[in-house]
């Protein structure tokens, strides 16, 4: 079985530029979560999705932050424009559901670095 | 809030020692408890847990203890391998039953040699 899959692993963009992340959560997985890495800590909850529905984007910097999961499936996550801070890891994960009790899976992460 | 607090490293052991990375963490209800393992280059992948005071997670050799009296989830193996060289998060997630919010450690790094 496919783990969960994101593209691309590693983006190098100027600062003021945009950047997206793509990721495809494990097969029936509803829950999506994506998670930002910064060097050296652990990762922080971002946004959670139950199929298409955003139900906790608390910690999401919404002035450039976006993302969308428009069939309840894939997802992406942009960042427009990207500042320096913005530099890290984006791990996405899936779960089946939201439940406590559900094990969350995770994606490789992809590694963003603003010059 | 939720907290998480584990050692920092890097750990560097070497082949066969033994391993503990402790950790210790700060919630209002009564958490489960996780272990997650990176191996470079890799996600985060659920090495064991536990979801209740006294409960023990085990796999791979690895061990931890949840203790509630001193708010801990120590990690341990009895004798570690080149191959388990790898960034080792402690995390919780309350039991709502509904919410599914992890909140992790800052990681220790393990690097085991011959």
């Amino acid at each position: 079985e496919a783990g969960v899959v994101q593209s691309p692993r590693y983006k190098i963009i100027e600062k003021k530029q945009p950047v997206a992340f793509w990721c495809n959560p494990i097969s029936g997985h509803n829950t999506l979560y994506w998670y930002l890495q910064n060097l050296g800590q652990g990762p922080e909850l971002l946004i959670r999705y139950e199929n298409e529905e955003a139900v906790d984007d608390s910690q999401l910097p919404k002035d450039r932050f976006s993302a969308e999961r428009l069939k309840g499936v894939d997802s992406t996550l942009k960042i427009q424009p990207a500042e320096l801070g913005d530099s890290a890891v984006y791990l996405c994960a899936s779960s089946l559901g939201a439940s406590s009790y559900n094990e969350q899976f995770f994606g490789p992460g992809t590694r963003l670095t603003v010059l | 809030g939720n907290s998480v607090t584990q050692m920092e490293g890097p750990v560097t052991l070497s082949e066969e020692a033994f391993l503990t990375i402790n950790c210790t963490y700060t919630a209002t209800g009564y958490p489960s408890l996780f272990w997650y393992v990176q191996y470079p280059g890799e996600g985060l992948q659920l090495l064991l847990k536990a979801t209740k005071a006294d409960d023990k997670g085990s796999n791979k050799g690895f061990e931890a203890t949840y203790r509630k009296e001193t708010t801990s989830f120590h990690l341990e193996k009895g004798s570690v391998q080149v191959s388990d060289s790898a960034v080792y998060f402690c995390a919780l997630r309350e039991n709502t039953g509904t919410a599914s919010k992890l909140t992790f450690g800052t990681g220790t790094r393990l690097q085991v040699t011959l």
